[in-house]
């Protein structure tokens, strides 16, 4: 079953602008991870955060994290066409090594 | 972290048939996993290979119908069975290198089943 629940599900921003992306999840975690994945091709990991950890930042990437709301949310800040993809969250339980996904965002970026 | 190459990239297969994705990895490592993406989809976790013993199987996936190989700690493979078009997906496989680390994942398998 889906952990996660993106929304919006659908964005679409001009380049320069900021896209904020948000996940919800059900159960306890160990960390929480954002993936970008390219027109239907693999996945990439973008930022781990733990669950111990509120805010954590990678170049123009910003994720939090709301233990106590069960929620997460990306920001990608001055965005650009190269950064059109669909992003996906998924929670690691810890005690399994399976990471479930949420739904994903698609992001389109308009030059 | 170490890098998967996964094969064939995509293919088109007629229903009834079979097909094997491949998957190799640059280093050892311990549990592998195949996900599947279908349209417009999620991922959904099939099964978690581990060398030496059987894969383990989400709900939903039975070996019969996705059997699994994992014949040492660098290579995995996973066989789509008795193909019908609702198996069309794009089927991905994944290691994580350490607890608390990213995962990493093979640039997937798209399937066709006409």
């Amino acid at each position: 079953s889906q952990q996660g629940e993106e929304d919006p599900q659908a964005l679409s921003i001009q380049e320069g602008e900021n896209a904020t992306m948000n996940c919800s999840y059900k159960t306890s975690i160990n960390n929480l991870q954002w993936y970008r994945q390219n027109s239907g091709r693999g996945l990439v990991h973008l930022i781990l955060i733990r669950s111990n950890e509120r805010e954590k930042h990678s170049g123009r990437l910003r994720v939090t994290l709301d233990t106590s709301k069960k929620s997460s949310s990306l920001l990608i800040t001055a965005s650009r066409a190269a950064d059109t993809a669909s992003y996906f969250c998924a929670t690691d339980g810890g005690s399994n090594y399976k990471l479930t996904f949420g739904k994903g965002t698609l992001l389109t970026v308009n030059p | 972290s170490a890098v998967i190459s996964q094969k064939p990239s995509r293919d088109i297969c007629q229903r009834g048939t079979s097909l094997t994705i491949q998957c190799q990895v640059d280093s050892q490592v311990t549990m592998m996993f195949w996900y599947r993406q279908q349209p417009g989809q999620s991922l959904t976790l099939i099964a978690t290979a581990n060398q030496g013993s059987e894969a383990t199987y989400e709900s939903g996936f039975v070996i019969d119908k996705f059997p699994i190989s994992r014949p040492n700690l660098t290579f995995s493979t996973l066989t789509v069975s008795n193909m019908s078009p609702e198996d069309s997906s794009i089927y991905l496989c994944s290691y994580q290198k350490a607890p608390n680390y990213g995962y990493t994942f093979g640039s997937g398998t798209r399937l066709t089943v006409v």
